[in-house]
């Protein structure tokens, strides 16, 4: 099935230091959604956008809904070890019930 | 509040097996997905139901594969018989009827090794 491209793939960065990390697609969404999924679990939502340009913070981590609702940003700063984990967009369509497109996901190492 | 359990969390088997991995939604959450994550093809929406329906089940690679949920509380993915190919991480999530908008809440995942 259809993927979104997600970059980068993985990202080695020192604590302390900020991370950006986007997603794009060729097709439109009514929604943006961040999720985290970190070793040994399954995926937890961080952030959801709902409009477009829309920009959300949740407490470290700020998203980005894109103006042309084919893309989407997410910005953690101070990065800190339990940051540590992959990181996925997802986009979902309005009339398609909870069914989401995951991105291919960014694996985020942080060195001490 | 007991988010969605799966089980079990690893199983081992060999090819031509029967596997079959359960899942239970949280409580009052009318839509269950089962995904599937490997490393090759990333997240893949398998077959998900709306008030123990299956809506669609495009995503279910073929007929060795079979999904119920007989009723609110309980969902079941079966493969058989099973192949190497089918080693993969299946998750489980639930949505409540309003969260009509992809926030999804995930379980833990089965690991499926195949041999």
């Amino acid at each position: 099935g259809q993927q979104l491209n997600q970059s980068p793939q993985s990202m080695f960065i020192q604590e302390g230091e900020d991370v950006s990390m986007n997603c794009t697609s060729s097709s439109i969404f009514n929604t943006w959604l961040w999720y985290k999924q970190d070793p040994g679990e399954g995926p937890v939502l961080l952030i959801a956008l709902y409009k477009a340009g829309e920009l959300t913070s949740n407490g470290r981590l700020t998203a980005q809904f894109g103006i042309t609702r084919k893309d989407s940003f997410l910005n953690i700063s101070a990065s800190i070890p339990s940051d540590v984990g992959i990181y996925f967009c997802a986009g979902h369509r309005a009339g398609t019930a909870s069914k989401l497109t995951f991105g291919t996901g960014t694996r985020l190492q942080v060195t001490l | 509040d007991a988010g969605v359990i799966q089980s079990p969390r690893h199983e081992v088997t060999e090819m031509g097996q029967e596997v079959t991995l359960r899942c239970k939604p949280i409580s009052g959450h009318d839509y269950l997905f089962w995904y599937r994550q490997t490393m090759m093809r990333g997240l893949e929406l398998l077959i998900y139901f709306n008030n123990n329906v299956p809506i669609d089940d495009s995503g279910m690679p073929e007929d060795r594969f079979s999904a119920k949920m007989p009723n609110a509380s309980f969902s079941t993915l079966k493969i058989q018989p099973s192949e190497p190919r089918d080693s993969a991480v299946y998750f489980c999530a639930s949505t409540p009827v309003r969260g009509v908008t992809g926030e999804l809440f995930f379980g833990e995942g089965s690991r499926l090794t195949v041999l």
